[in-house]
């Protein structure tokens, strides 16, 4: 089972930034958190990861509370093309436990709009 | 090259066919995988190979068979499908963890119909 939380839909205006939550009130002190997105018929795609510390890549920037009981990927100028089913994926560190799938939830739905 | 490739891109099937998928990987990576994503739904795991060998299965009906034939290959061959098991099928790819944390990259699916 999925162990995070994420909101059904959200929508946000392009070139806006887009504040994607996640609640992962389980989370161990090995566990990732993995953001992952998938655009239309297509396959997902890889965002950004992190264990505590905030991270920021080319694409979007993901903020971890202190508690490290929630998260929030942050896509700094949205585009349309940013639309997309956005994944929030808890993942066990892989030197514990060898490769472990990913294990998907529901996502959330961002729709960027003109 | 960070693509993996999956052919065919759409696949028709009737129920007494007998079809395979076809997952390519050129990144060296040692873990391969297969998701199904049935419409409006996430991705569910179905199988993992690691190193060439099977290391999950996720209780996938015997009507599907995976096959890792070399470290850039991936199969999964169809037989006796159902109507249900129409769904979008994707292949993913990883290194094989030594330590830390890896993405998967994956590929575009091959959208599969059962009729």
């Amino acid at each position: 089972d999925a162990k995070t939380t994420q909101p059904t839909s959200m929508d946000c205006a392009e070139g806006r930034a887009a504040n994607l939550p996640c609640n992962h009130s389980t989370i161990s002190g090995n566990e990732y958190v993995y953001w992952y997105r998938q655009i239309h018929s297509q396959g997902p795609q890889y965002i950004i990861h992190g264990l505590k510390n905030n991270e920021t890549n080319e694409m979007a920037s993901l903020i971890i509370t202190e508690d490290r009981k929630s998260s929030t990927l942050i896509l700094p100028h949205a585009t349309l093309r940013d639309t997309a089913v956005y994944y929030c994926i808890v993942r066990v560190d892989l030197f514990i436990s060898g490769n472990t799938p990913l294990v998907f939830g529901k996502g959330t739905r961002l729709s960027v709009i003109a | 090259d960070t693509e993996v490739t999956q052919t065919p891109k759409h696949l028709v099937m009737g129920m007494t066919n007998k079809k395979s998928l076809k997952c390519e990987q050129h990144m060296g990576h040692r873990a391969m995988y297969w998701y199904k994503q049935k419409a409006k739904k996430p991705p569910e795991l179905m199988f993992v190979y690691s190193y060439e060998k099977l290391s999950i299965n996720e209780s996938v009906p015997s009507r599907f068979s995976p096959e890792c034939p070399n470290s850039s290959l991936l199969n999964l061959h169809l037989h006796a499908l159902q109507p249900e098991d129409s769904a979008l099928y994707l292949c993913a790819s990883s290194q094989e963890a030594a330590g830390g944390s890896y993405e998967q990259y994956f590929g575009p699916g091959t959208r599969l119909t059962v009729t």
